[in-house]
């Protein structure tokens, strides 16, 4: 499939665990944020979504938090899954159709 | 719903020579976006056209690279001369106003 990035961080969990994903974010004046999934060959797919006047968001297995203090974001899944292997993407814009994407994070999953 | 349509999958071409990629947004979707996805940089946008005019092109890297959009339901990009350090996944995808971006497949462009 299409190589996304040899490099990324990678967070191993064991199946059945909870896994937590960073992101960290500059511009302040963001105000929308994505998770995206990308599995290997595949385009980023959403996850769910959370705006500035949310602290915490919670999707099936997924909770997103945002911390406009620090701008910093976190993707929770609970019960971690094999399914779930893939890198996973914090994206942010200011109202606009112009996201800034962060560089991702790699999810394997130990069975 | 098919989702964002992207062909070819995979292209395998040599340097110098026209690429075109294709890209088909889903139904009812107004606003359409090209990136390019490297392992250096990442995901990238490389133009943005809304109600098929192009907004925002700022991102195509030189005039080496264009795109366009006929009509709502089909954009281009296109590579003339290409060049190896062009190779990338290039995504299309679209969304209705400022909501999420539904991303296409991807293309894997390999320049030799």
């Amino acid at each position: 499939g299409e190589s996304v990035g040899l490099h990324l961080p990678t967070l191993s969990v064991q199946e059945g665990d909870n896994s937590i994903i960073n992101c960290a974010y500059s511009n302040s004046a963001s105000d929308y944020f994505i998770w995206y999934k990308q599995e290997s060959g595949k385009g980023p797919q959403f996850i769910i979504d959370i705006r500035s006047n949310m602290d915490k968001r919670q999707g099936q297995r997924v909770t997103v938090l945002l911390n406009k203090t620090v701008k910093h974001l976190s993707l929770q899944i609970a019960a971690t899954q094999p399914g779930d292997s893939a890198v996973y993407f914090c994206a942010g814009t200011s109202g606009t159709y112009k996201y800034i994407f962060g560089t991702g994070t790699r999810l394997k999953v130990l069975a | 719903d098919a989702g964002v349509i992207q062909s070819p999958r995979h292209e395998v071409t040599e340097m110098g020579q026209e690429v075109t990629l294709r890209c088909k947004p889903i139904s009812g979707h107004n606003s359409l976006f090209w990136y390019r996805q490297t392992m250096m940089r990442g995901l990238e946008l490389l133009i943005y056209f809304n109600n098929n005019v192009p907004i925002d092109d700022s991102g195509m890297p030189e005039d080496r690279f264009s795109a366009k959009m006929p009509n709502a339901s089909f954009s281009t990009l296109k590579i003339q001369p290409s060049e190896p350090r062009d190779s990338a996944v290039y995504f299309c995808a679209s969304s209705f106003g400022a909501e999420e971006q539904y991303f296409g497949p991807g293309t894997r462009l390999t320049v030799t």
